[in-house]
């Protein structure tokens, strides 16, 4: 059963990069999409970008500038690195797979990224 | 594609229908999902593609839809279902609707 784990600090300081890694058991990285969604309390949910099996990077266009999402197929995880964070980007982050235009059909927990001085 | 679901809020009594709506902002074909979160969990697939069912999800969760206009219902509603529920498109880009919340009366 595929398995996703989010891992990563959890308060990171206002203008720095904030950095998470997405660690997938019990299934390969190759041949699927993967993706970081995001959610502050109490509010929905945000779709942040993906990467491709071949690699292409889609982004949400008004984060486009900070984000970046990378695959590390060695280690079977994919990475998030989000840029000059602030206060609004305090949120809970999940991982998540989709096969091609299809939905997301697998999460990890999610994880809380404070931040704050 | 912007997402509009609706009402944001509803509180319904246990077996009731439920009726949940979600307008895109230009057509995204059948490429329509839906989920539910309950607190401090993952978003959970209920409805692919509009109206395909998932494995383990129970029968009263329903899709409809195709375009821009969307329905999930809840036929049914049992207590376990209090939640908030999300539409999602694939189409093009990524995005979610704003979510309904679904309480129990």
């Amino acid at each position: 059963q595929l398995q996703l784990q989010e891992s990563g600090p959890g308060l990171v300081r206002p203008s720095e990069t904030l950095s998470l890694t997405c660690t997938i058991s019990g299934g390969s990285i190759n041949n699927n999409y993967w993706s970081w969604v995001r959610q502050p309390a109490g509010k929905g949910l945000e779709w942040l970008g993906r990467i491709s099996p071949s690699g292409i990077l889609l982004y949400h266009p008004s984060l486009e500038s900070r984000v970046t999402v990378s695959v590390d197929t060695s280690q079977n995880r994919f990475t998030l690195e989000l840029r000059s964070v602030t206060a609004a980007d305090t949120a809970v982050y999940y991982c998540a797979r989709q096969v091609y235009g299809s939905p997301f059909d697998s999460w990890g927990q999610g994880t809380l990224v404070t931040v704050s001085s | 594609i912007v997402l509009t679901q609706s009402p944001d809020f509803q509180s319904v009594t246990p077996k009731e229908k439920v009726t949940i709506t979600c307008r895109a902002s230009q057509s995204v074909g059948t490429s329509l999902h839906w989920y539910q979160q309950k607190p401090h969990q993952s978003p959970k697939l209920l409805i692919k593609f509009a109206s395909q069912s998932i494995s383990g999800v129970p029968s009263r969760f329903s899709g409809s839809g195709s375009g821009t206009d969307f329905t999930l219902t809840i036929n049914g509603l049992e207590a376990e279902d209090a939640a908030m529920y999300y539409c999602h498109q694939s189409s093009s880009l990524l995005t979610f609707g704003g979510g309904t919340k679904v309480e129990i009366k």
